[in-house]
């Protein structure tokens, strides 16, 4: 079955250290989200990719980068990991086919906490 | 920019009773979709139901259903015969035609109670 994961689960890092946070999907899907959940805030949009070679940032991208290779993946880098960056990291990846809206299939989420 | 709204940080029913979510957003767009996602402790993204803007009907989905007020920017959802697997935060969400990207709202936490 198509699915999409993230790896690590969980993560613990200190303060200042590179990190990359893992996407794959196997739907094929052309879109993929990076999303973080702070209580009180809901999910926020960091970045996201329509595409291969695609990417934007979204509302709160400052820290954060993506690439998109291929299809498959889109990992989420923190360039220098800070404490306010600990928080539950979800991506989700969606297709669009002619003028419908289709569901955003949502990985289990990585928690990551920034020591 | 959209913004969504859930004024309601916490609720709690009791076991087959009725319980409705409140949502409203803001926006200056005429099309555009409303999402309710449900997440339990699993911390899973769920999909519980949606709905389309130029769309008049509301939506339902067996024990789920909203009510959408287009001119009052306002998007509530009911629960009806509440289920100790309902227990969950729920999130309210927006998405603008074409653009794919979905604006959350803070989310509630719904208990139910045996």
């Amino acid at each position: 079955d198509a699915e999409i994961t993230q790896s690590p689960r969980h993560k613990i890092t200190e303060t200042g250290r590179q990190v990359t946070l893992a996407c794959h999907q196997t739907w094929n899907h052309n879109n993929m989200f990076w999303y973080r959940q702070d209580l009180g805030h809901g999910l926020r949009l960091i970045h996201y990719s329509y595409g291969v070679q695609d990417t934007n940032k979204g509302e709160v991208s400052d820290g954060y980068s993506v690439s998109r290779s291929n299809t498959e993946d889109l990992p989420l880098t923190l360039e220098s990991a800070a404490s306010s960056q600990t928080s539950v990291y979800f991506c989700a990846s969606s297709d669009l086919t002619s003028a419908e809206v289709n569901e955003q299939f949502f990985g289990p989420g990585t928690r990551l906490t920034v020591l | 920019a959209q913004t969504v709204t859930q004024s309601q940080p916490e609720m709690s029913v009791q076991e087959a009773e009725t319980v409705t979510l409140s949502c409203t957003y803001d926006t200056s767009e005429s099309n555009y979709y409303l999402f309710w996602y449900k997440q339990p402790p699993s911390r899973q993204m769920i999909l519980v139901i949606r709905q389309e803007a130029y769309k008049q009907q509301n939506a339902t989905e067996n024990r789920f259903s909203v009510n959408f007020q287009k001119a009052a920017k306002s998007f509530s959802l009911k629960i009806s015969d509440s289920q100790l697997g309902d227990t969950a935060m729920y999130f309210c969400a927006f998405m603008t035609q074409g653009a794919q990207k979905l604006v959350f709202g803070q989310g509630t936490r719904l208990t139910i109670n045996p």
